[in-house]
């Protein structure tokens, strides 16, 4: 089975763009779809990105992702960040079986 | 959709964890999604623990599958968990939540969670 590796944790200033990455250790990142979550403290989680790039309904396009081949990673973007958006961040895709695989999570803070 | 779930939050060592996931809004009967539990250990990560479709059909994960059992109650729109010979590492919080089967341009399958429930706290302690 693969692992799926992020950052544990990275900050920012208000108003600026973050770039949060999640590798995958053994087979292509694009055989398999990635899915983004965000989860606020003391909340559950709720879904921002799922198919490597589209936006739940209702997500603020300042939220964008995408995958990249070359370092076999996909990446969650926000841009123009706001203090709302500091939140745990966890990237997912599946194995063959179909059994969900989680990132280890990254902690977002907006300072 | 709203996801509910309830159940013991204490269990003992070597006992059976046992939860229940009503949903509103949506039935389980659907032929759209799946009905799933996740976990997250104070601090931790999450762990998808297995899903069940409404053909009764289910996939768990291989770490637990041992000791995991999910099941549908079609009349009361609900599903379940249990765990048996639960231990200190079973102590987490609990999701249950809806999880939607995709299908990309070139029809491949994918899955995701869409809708989740606000999770529930069991410690496994004597």
């Amino acid at each position: 089975n693969f692992m799926l590796t992020q950052p544990h944790s990275v900050s920012e200033s208000p108003g600026k763009t973050v770039t949060i990455s999640c590798t995958r250790n053994s087979g292509s990142i694009a055989s398999d779809h990635v899915q983004w979550y965000q989860q606020r403290p003391g909340s559950s989680p709720t879904t921002v990105i799922y198919e490597d790039n589209q936006r739940l309904s209702g997500v603020p396009d300042r939220f964008s992702a995408s995958i990249d081949t070359s370092s076999n990673s996909a990446s969650l973007t926000i841009s123009g960040l706001k203090t709302e958006d500091e939140a745990d961040y966890y990237c997912q895709s599946y194995d063959r079986s179909s059994s969900l695989i989680f990132g280890g999570g990254t902690k977002l803070t907006v300072l | 959709v709203q996801l509910e779930e309830s159940g013991p939050g204490l269990v003992k060592p070597s006992q059976t964890l046992s939860l229940t996931c009503t949903v509103s809004g949506d039935s389980v009967r659907s032929l759209t999604h799946y009905w799933t539990w996740i976990r997250q250990p104070a601090g931790k990560g999450l762990e998808w623990i297995g899903r069940i479709y409404t053909s009764g059909n289910t996939n768990y994960n291989p770490s637990l599958k041992s000791r995991v059992t999910i099941s549908l109650d079609r009349s009361n729109n609900r599903f379940s968990l249990i765990l048996t010979s639960a231990t200190a590492a079973d102590t987490a919080v609990y999701y249950c939540a809806r999880e939607a089967e995709g299908t990309d341009r070139s029809g491949d399958y994918y899955y995701y969670v869409d809708v989740w429930g606000n999770g529930t706290t069991v410690t496994v302690s004597s």
